[in-house]
């Protein structure tokens, strides 16, 4: 079954300290991955997919398929990252293709 | 239109009524997903559209929800005779043919069941 994980609900970091918010996952396939963010007030938002390999806003995430792991990252955290951060995975599951999400995790970005 | 499109934006109704949610996504994004978001907690799958395939209702936690969708166009999210713990917010999302562009999400629906 697919299963996405994030462990943490809650991440306090400094400014300009690095940033990790971590995302396992459980698919048999081979899955396409997501970050979404939501901002305070506004609505979810894409935020990078591991297709297409890119960097937004500075964040950077790698698919290691021997960890089942997509963690997010960025060098030097911004009070404007703060926000609500969700992985997600799309595949084929028993009820045919889907998205699921995990269950987030809040950042906190503190000057 | 320019995005995914959401109504009512917030919706209050009494405990036993029934409730209809409206989404409009993006024009020619054949892909269609309703979630739900209690407070505090993650995303939830509801029901997935795509094209003229039948629906994944997979999601659906009970006989009191339903979606519709008509062709590649607006969806509608019916909740009958909503309880106290229906109330979240209900967002949906729609996505061109490949899912692997990601999803472009409305504003979604809060919903309070009193």
């Amino acid at each position: 079954a697919q299963r996405v994980t994030q462990p943490e609900k809650l991440l306090s970091v400094f400014k300009g300290a690095p940033v990790e918010l971590k995302c396992n996952y459980s698919y048999s396939g081979s899955p396409e991955l997501f970050w979404y963010v939501q901002y305070s007030r506004q609505r979810l938002q894409l935020l990078l997919r591991h297709i297409s390999r890119e960097s937004i806003k500075g964040f950077t995430a790698d698919l290691n398929k021997g960890e089942t792991s997509f963690h997010l990252k960025k060098p030097f955290a911004q009070e404007e990252d703060s926000a609500m951060y969700y992985c997600a995975l799309s595949g084929l599951g028993a009820g045919g293709f889907k998205t699921i999400f995990g269950a987030g995790t809040r950042l906190f970005v503190k000057a | 239109g320019a995005g995914v499109s959401q109504s009512p934006s917030n919706k209050v109704t009494e405990k036993g009524k029934d409730v209809e949610l409206r989404c409009d996504p993006i024009s020619g994004h054949t892909a269609l997903y309703w979630y739900r978001q209690r407070l505090g907690q993650g995303l939830e799958f509801l029901i997935y559209f795509q094209g003229n395939s039948a629906p994944d209702k997979s999601g659906l936690p009970s006989d009191r929800f339903s979606a519709e969708r008509t062709g590649e166009s607006v969806s509608t999210l019916t909740i009958q005779r909503t309880q106290q713990e229906d109330s979240a917010v209900y967002l949906c999302a729609s996505s061109p043919q490949t899912e692997a562009y990601g999803y472009t999400f409305g504003s979604g629906t809060r919903l309070t069941v009193v």
